[in-house]
């Protein structure tokens, strides 16, 4: 069936620096999601990318659609504090509907 | 965004009950909602489609009759686990999707965590 994989599972960063986790998927997305979910909290929609190649930006996120629609990243920038949590992507394919999550990236950020 | 409830956010309850958990949409009426799973460490894990007025969709490995989902209404889908049993525990998930929009959305809602003993 359709997989998400997502890398790395853990990253301990220093205050300031960057990071970026990788996300594929064994299939042609439609569209991919990205979400963070704090500790003992729920996911949080972040951005949705549809076309290919896309790039969006939010402050220092910066969130990559592969030309093939089969892999995108998520890179954030001078890394703070309020930034750890578990950021997920999720795909979706256009002939099932169904939004299918990586594993997640926990972001652990040292002061 | 739009706004997704859960409710009871937590719940306890011996091995053999029930445990009714309920979804619902704030603000905007959701045909689909989509009922996670998620261990602790783990990553959410699709258990079922529901559909407003129809029979849910169960994703493999779900047992239909153990997690009986109804979708009555346009804002409200219920997730039962009937018998539960301490492997049961973990934190359950709603999402309703926006509908009618070309880039759909999916908002989750707080989610519940069940603990059986």
């Amino acid at each position: 069936g359709q997989q998400v994989m997502q890398i790395p599972q853990y990253q301990h960063v220093q205050e300031g620096e960057d990071f970026t986790t990788y996300c594929n998927s064994s299939t042609t997305l439609s569209n991919i999601q990205w979400y963070k979910q704090r500790p003992g909290g729920h996911p949080v929609f972040l951005i949705q990318l549809v076309k290919s190649g896309e790039v969006k930006k939010q402050k220092r996120l910066t969130f990559q659609f592969g030309e093939a629609k089969k892999n995108s990243s998520l890179h954030i920038t001078a890394t703070q504090t309020t930034d750890v949590g578990t950021y997920f992507c999720a795909g979706r394919t256009s002939n099932t509907g169904k939004l299918i999550f990586g594993q997640g990236t926990t972001l652990q950020v040292k002061p | 965004g739009a706004v997704v409830s859960q409710h009871p956010s937590r719940v306890i309850c011996k091995s053999g009950t029930s445990v009714k958990i309920e979804c619902r949409s704030l603000d905007f009426q959701a045909t689909t909602m989509f009922w996670y799973r998620q261990f602790p460490k783990q990553s959410l894990m699709l258990m079922a489609t529901s559909n407003e007025g129809s029979k849910a969709t169960y994703e493999q490995g779900v047992e239909k009759d153990k997690f009986l989902i109804n979708h009555a209404s346009l804002t409200l889908s219920t997730l039962t686990v009937t018998s539960a049993h301490p492997e049961d525990s973990s934190f359950y998930i709603c999402s309703a999707r926006t509908p009618g929009l070309v880039q759909e959305t999916q908002y989750f809602g707080p989610g519940t965590r069940l603990l059986v003993l």
